[in-house]
């Protein structure tokens, strides 16, 4: 069965400090894999793509890392606005996308 | 660029009721893509469309729930008859097209309370 598993599932950072989350996933046939971040009452926005493994992608202060089955996000000098839930999303190679559960980032001030 | 637009934004029925809703995807997008979220977990696909043909339609409960996207644009999602376990947010998302870069345009969800 597909699925992806997110690790931690909370994360507590002070203000300033790295934030690292990952993901691990399982499926038959892997096309890309996307990082979302969700904030309260609003719709996921995607944050990047990666599509193969040892692709890494910065992005502002996130920097992503694509390995062979999962990803690392880190988020450097965290911010109070950075506080959502971050998914990862696998879309196999049926164009179907897998969601995990995701990991609750609260950044305390 | 106008976002994925989705009505209405919140829900409350009792079991046994019927209830639909719709959504507006960026111009252009030919993939449209329901999901559901349960409370405390990530979205779960329902249904995927490409143009108006379905491409994924494995975890939708298709005795209690249909949906259409006519002309290729505007879709709506239908649960008859709801059920408690129903209870969730249903997040539409469009894309430009399967096979490319994979980001994906959320709505702002319909949150479903069924009582």
């Amino acid at each position: 069965e597909n699925q992806v598993e997110h690790s931690p599932h909370f994360l507590g950072p002070q203000q300033g400090d790295v934030a690292s989350m990952s993901c691990t996933y399982s499926v038959s046939r892997f096309n890309n894999l996307q990082w979302y971040r969700q904030n309260t009452g609003m719709g996921p926005k995607h944050l990047l793509s990666m599509y193969s493994a040892g692709y890494e992608k910065q992005k502002g202060r996130l920097n992503a890392t694509l390995l062979k089955n999962g990803s690392s996000l880190y988020i450097t000098a965290v911010q109070p606005e950075d506080s959502a839930t971050y998914f990862c999303a696998v879309e196999d190679g049926g164009f179907k996308t897998i969601f995990g559960a995701g990991t609750r980032l609260f950044v305390k001030a | 660029e106008a976002g994925v637009a989705q009505s209405p934004r919140y829900k409350i029925i009792e079991k046994r009721q019927s209830v639909a809703f719709w959504c507006n995807p960026i111009s252009g997008h030919a993939t449209l893509y329901w999901y559901q979220q349960i409370l405390g977990q990530g979205p779960k696909l329902l249904i995927q469309f490409q143009n108006n043909g379905v491409v994924d339609d494995s975890q939708l409960p298709k005795d209690r729930f249909s949906a259409e996207r006519l002309k290729g644009v505007d879709s709506t999602l239908k649960i008859q008859p709801a059920k408690l376990e129903d209870s969730a947010v249903y997040l539409c998302a469009s894309r430009r097209t399967s096979g490319q870069d994979g980001e994906q345009y959320f709505g702002p969800g319909t949150r479903l309370t069924v009582t």
